[in-house]
């Protein structure tokens, strides 16, 4: 049974960091294919897809949120973080995490429960 | 940058057919794959490339393509389906991005 969770602050400040982390459980980044991504969503509004990392250390990055974001793996604590600098308000969100099974083939067939995250002073 | 287009809501009544599009210029090229999320629930995948249903998904969730836009069908609609839908989709160089979702509302 596969499942992920997202862990990190409820509420950053402005032009800090964020750092979240999934954890996840029931599969292996060591797998050939294997990816976990990240997914956002504001309140009330659309989902609006990060960054993921694929089993080989390949990374993908939105391009509008590349400058401020990264993605890393820990297969052997079975983790991978994002980190995106110089937050923002706009940045308030639901943090998904989410498993893909293949390179080249785009969805997300499990996802966290999410994460909120609040930028405030 | 690449965008998915998708109408911001469509309404039924119970036992009608939905049907609820997503349209990108790269569709013909790159497969969609459609989501549900009910409110404070996390996405749920519904219809993969294109048409294909992840075991689990009820018969009456169906997809289609057709040139630049695709289209998920759901047959009989029943009042648990209200919710709101996603397609998701990649452009010609693979970055992949998220449609503006439908609320689809059972009358």
């Amino acid at each position: 049974q596969i499942t992920l969770k997202e862990s990190g602050p409820t509420l950053v400040k402005p032009t800090q960091t964020l750092t979240l982390t999934c954890t996840f459980s029931g599969f292996s980044l060591s797998t050939s294919g294997v990816g976990v991504g990240w997914i956002r969503q504001p309140p009330g509004k659309a989902l609006e897809w990060l960054a993921l990392i694929y089993w080989n250390d390949d990374k993908r990055y939105s391009p509008s949120l590349k400058s401020r974001l990264t993605i890393t793996k820990d297969t052997s604590k079975n983790q991978v973080v994002l980190t995106m600098t110089n937050m923002d308000p706009v940045d308030t969100a639901t943090y998904y995490c989410a498993h893909r099974l293949g390179q080249g083939d785009y969805h997300f067939d499990y996802w966290g429960q999410g994460t909120l995250v609040t930028v405030s002073s | 940058s690449y965008e998915l287009t998708q109408p911001p809501s469509v309404s039924v009544s119970p036992g009608q057919t939905a049907r609820i599009t997503c349209s990108g210029d790269a569709l013909p090229k790159q497969y969609a794959y459609w989501y549900q999320q009910k409110p404070g629930q996390a996405p749920v995948l519904v219809i993969y490339k294109d048409s294909e249903r992840p075991s689990g998904i009820p018969e009456r969730f169906s997809g289609s393509s057709s040139g630049t836009t695709v289209t998920l069908t759901i047959s009989g609609v029943q009042a648990e389906d209200e919710a709101d839908y996603y397609c998701q989709s990649a452009d010609s160089s693979g970055t992949e991005v998220f449609g503006g979702g439908t609320k689809l509302t059972v009358l």
